[in-house]
């Protein structure tokens, strides 16, 4: 079983819907949580990070960390075609390294 | 402020070959931490250099090398270039305390044949 499990998708939704992307994970170390976002042919883009539990909100995205259940989500509200992209969660305990999920494609129809 | 580069964009090698990546970190930043990203996967940590040492490595052979320069600019060496070595290769630039901010390069395609 992988660290950080992230459904790969593609997910398709129509323009303006409200977006629900999720990670789950097992290493209740975890401490750090980020949300990445890739387009094709380029690096990852970092959107928001989240320490602990609770939720963080930036513009359009939300992230929500649920330590309980070892859950984490990213919202988008009012969705754009330029939102599609890969979506990647990546996660950090004390120490250096950030594990990450396969990333979920999102396609989002004009 | 000036983001994270890399270089090549491109690069087609044949097995067992040697190459070299390059990576100049964004200004003010002082830790370097390079990727292995397959298709349809996520980025795999290969190591981390901080203050021109190796901060840190994730499950790669020590073919997989690297570098960190004064100025933070890094590079990633690989030897006996295998087949399942074709990616792309991420740096990340990012502060010592603040490793969970890391700030990504386009990073280099590289294709083994």
């Amino acid at each position: 079983q992988k660290e950080v499990e992230q459904d790969p998708g593609p997910l398709s939704v129509p323009e303006g819907a409200i977006v629900s992307l999720n990670c789950t994970y097992s290493n209740s170390a975890f401490q750090y949580f980020m949300w990445y976002r890739q387009y094709s042919r380029k690096g990852p883009e970092l959107l928001m990070y989240t320490y602990s539990s609770g939720n963080k909100e930036d513009g359009r995205f939300t992230a929500q960390v649920d330590k309980s259940s070892k859950y984490i989500s990213l919202f988008i509200r009012d969705s754009q075609p330029s939102d599609s992209a890969t979506y990647l969660c990546a996660m950090k305990s004390s120490n250096y390294q950030l594990i990450w999920g396969a990333g979920t494609k999102l396609i989002i129809k004009p | 402020e000036t983001g994270v580069t890399q270089s090549p964009t491109h690069l087609i090698k044949t097995r067992g070959q040697q190459v070299t990546l390059r990576c100049s970190s964004q200004s003010g930043h002082n830790t370097v931490s390079w990727y292995q990203q397959a298709l349809g996967q996520g980025p795999q940590f290969i190591f981390q250099y901080y203050r021109e040492e190796e901060n840190g490595r994730g499950n790669f052979p020590p073919r997989f090398s690297g570098l960190q320069f004064p100025n933070y600019s890094s590079e990633l060496n690989v030897n006996a270039l295998e087949l399942d070595d074709s990616a792309l290769y991420l740096c990340a630039s990012s502060l010592r305390d603040r490793t969970y901010e890391q700030y990504f390069g386009p990073g280099t395609r590289l294709t083994v044949t």
